[in-house]
């Protein structure tokens, strides 16, 4: 079975500094999708960024990029310029990747890192 | 932008009755979603649906859960005997056949169970 991993409950960032978030996950597929969801206060779950695991380059959103270490089997989100609005759980989460390239199927989520961004 | 459209936002009930949790999908999405958050604890898979039936569970979905589209447009999620432990964020989810673009989640119900 799939599993995700963040091992950083909690981080802090200036505004407008940088921060990265960490994790990692296990599976024994080769082709999948990985994905960083934001949860603010709202509780809504918003798709920050995703990343297919065949692609070599680095997935990026604006602000939000990603390392992403197949081999290491690592995917950590790099924020830039934090905004205050930027202040949530950050979720990581794996979906394999079905026969013929469809994409639907559960997510596995990772524990959840709270981030704060202190003005 | 469209948006799938969970209520009540929330709702408390008490111990031993059954609540029915409602969510409406996006029109041309086919797969559909529950997910469940306890209270600062991770995002858990519940069950995915798709062309009227159930097409993966996890171990929480048990007898006590059932889900149904019951008119085309609705996705509903019925706890029948609710429990204390279920007390928790419920957020519905779809998804088109083929989007790379992960799910789309509706806002939440949050059931609290005296």
């Amino acid at each position: 079975a799939q599993t995700v991993t963040q091992s950083q409950p909690e981080m802090s960032v200036q505004e407008a500094e940088t921060v990265t978030l960490s994790c990692t996950y296990d599976t024994s597929e080769s082709d999948y999708y990985l994905f960083w969801y934001k949860q603010p206060p709202s509780r809504q779950m918003i798709l920050v960024i995703r990343q297919e695991a065949y692609k070599q380059q680095n997935a990026t959103e604006n602000r939000f990029s990603v390392n992403f270490q197949k081999a290491a089997k690592s995917f950590s989100l790099k924020i830039s310029d934090s905004q205050l609005g930027d202040a949530a759980m950050y979720f990581c989460a794996y979906r394999r990747k079905k026969a013929g390239g469809t994409s639907y199927g559960k997510l596995t989520f990772g524990q959840g890192t709270i981030l704060t961004v202190h003005p | 932008e469209p948006e799938v459209t969970q209520t009540p936002s929330h709702q408390v009930t008490q111990m031993g009755q059954e609540v029915i949790l409602r969510c409406v999908p996006i029109s041309n999405h086919l797969y559909f979603y529950w997910y469940r958050q306890i209270l600062g604890q991770k995002v858990e898979f519940l069950v995915s649906f798709y062309n009227n039936e159930i097409s993966e569970k996890s171990e929480i979905f048990d007898d006590q859960f059932s889900v149904e589209r019951p008119d085309g447009s609705n996705f509903t999620l019925k706890i029948r005997s609710t429990k204390l432990e279920d007390s928790a964020m419920y957020f519905c989810a779809s998804s088109e056949i083929s989007s790379n673009y992960g799910y789309t989640f509706g806002s939440g119900t949050r059931l609290t169970v005296v």
